[in-house]
């Protein structure tokens, strides 16, 4: 069974700390990786891909680590805007659909 | 419209009501994507067309999850005799072109059901 996994949270974290959390995927045929943002009762949107050599997207820094099958997102200098659920999106090789396959994600709450 | 659109936003359905949900995806997108989503889950593929072609539906849960996209555009989700465990937001994504390993799919707001 392909698996992406997440630790749920939530990572409650004051205001302008770093934080990072982890995803892993059991499928090492994967393909392409990404971070989705979605806030509560709202749709998913695409935050960033993930590549192999690691990106940088402003205060977002995103990590794949193929060796051990995980990516990773961190997050500098947290605004409360930032508080929401970022789900760990893989897509793997061959996977038909086209689609996707999303982690349960994790919630993160930024405190004032 | 500029984005998906998803309608109804809000469904509440008596438990053995037939509901139908529908999806009109970004103008041109060839590719189209249902998900449930249950509270405190992340999305479960359903199903996918290209165009019209419903390629893969193995993600539907059961022979009561029906759908078709008969003009290549507008798609609709209907689910027979409902369940309390049906209860989710269905969400609908659309994406252009197919294949490649990056592109961007583009959610709509999706439908809430409860079933009751």
């Amino acid at each position: 069974r392909k698996e992406v996994e997440q630790d749920p949270g939530p990572f409650n974290v004051p205001e302008g700390a770093t934080v990072a959390f982890n995803c892993t995927y059991s499928n090492s045929a994967s393909q392409s990786f990404f971070w989705y943002r979605q806030d509560c009762r709202k749709e998913p949107k695409l935050l960033m891909s993930v590549y192999s050599s690691g990106n940088e997207d402003g205060r977002f820094t995103a990590q794949l680590n193929r060796a051990s099958q995980y990516i990773s997102l961190l997050i500098r200098d947290s605004k409360l805007s930032d508080s929401a659920t970022y789900l760990c999106v893989v897509k793997w090789v061959g996977g038909g659909a086209d689609g996707l396959t999303f982690g349960k994600g994790t919630h993160l709450i930024i405190q004032p | 419209g500029a984005g998906v659109s998803q309608s109804p936003r809000y469904k509440v359905a008596k438990r053995g009501q037939d509901v139908a949900l529908r999806c009109d995806p970004i103008s041109g997108h060839v590719s189209l994507f249902w998900y449930q989503q249950a509270l405190g889950q992340g999305p479960e593929f359903l199903t996918y067309f290209q165009n019209e072609a419903q390629l893969d539906k193995s993600g539907l849960p059961s022979d009561r999850f029906f759908a078709e996209r008969p003009e290549g555009s507008v798609s609709t989700l209907k689910i027979q005799r409902t369940q309390q465990e049906d209860s989710a937001v269905y969400l609908c994504a659309s994406s252009f072109p197919t294949g490649g390993t990056g592109n961007t799919i583009y959610f709509g707001e999706g439908s809430w059901l409860t079933v009751v």
